[in-house]
């Protein structure tokens, strides 16, 4: 069975700096996504970055980018130029392309201090 | 867009009594899904589907049932409430493609059993 770990229940990082979120995997599979969703207060989950398996560059969006190691199995999510509006529990989740269900981790609190 | 929603946002139950949990999504999207969220556990998969007709077990699935008839919406049922299922649901769809893997999701139904 897959399982996601995430192994930093909360973490804090000052306005205008960069924190990284860990996150790893275990799984025998080879196609596969990874995927990174934030929660704000408002309780609605976002994606915030997405993975393919199968590429070897790793994903960025805008302030967000992630180090895809595959053999380590490991996903974290770099945060750059914190803002305050990042403050969110975040979420690391794999989805196996067979069965197409999500799997996710415990969660991170970031919080973002000014 | 709608995306995905949820009805009801709030809901108190008493031991015993019964519920539904409304889900609707007007993305054409095959793949819909429940998640229960409790502190400091991450989502858990109670239920999930993969067209209409179609369902399946997830993680926890004790104490609900669902039922897909359209492809729009997933209902999820809990027929004799219990404090363990006092918890944070989550509705979710996907449309699976190479390009397409995101998981979109409600606003979640906060249930109390008391």
């Amino acid at each position: 069975a897959q399982t996601v770990t995430q192994s930093q229940p909360e973490m804090s990082v000052q306005e205008a700096e960069t924190v990284t979120l860990s996150c790893t995997y275990d799984t025998s599979e080879s196609n596969y996504y990874l995927f990174w969703y934030k929660q704000p207060p408002s309780r609605q989950m976002i994606l915030v970055i997405r993975q393919e398996a199968y590429k070897q560059q790793n994903a960025t969006e805008n302030r967000f980018s992630v180090n895809f190691q595959k053999a380590a199995k490991s996903f974290s999510l770099k945060i750059s130029d914190s803002q305050l509006g990042d403050t969110a529990m975040y979420f690391c989740a794999f989805m196996n392309s067979g069965t197409y269900k999500y799997i996710f981790g415990t969660g991170t609190r970031l919080k973002v201090l000014a | 867009n709608a995306g995905v929603t949820q009805t009801p946002k709030f809901r108190i139950l008493k031991i015993g009594q019964s519920m539904t949990l409304q889900c609707t999504q007007d993305m054409n999207h095959n793949y819909m899904y429940w998640y229960r969220q409790d502190p400091g556990m991450g989502l858990k998969l109670i239920y999930y589907s993969v067209g209409a007709g179609i369902t399946d077990k997830g993680e926890v699935p004790n104490g609900y049932n669902v039922s897909r008839s359209t492809t729009e919406d997933f209902p999820l049922r809990l027929e004799l409430a219990a404090p363990s299922q006092t918890s944070v649901y989550f509705c979710a769809s996907s449309y699976q493609s190479v390009k397409n893997t995101e998981a979109f999701f409600g606003q979640g139904t906060r249930l109390t059993v008391v």
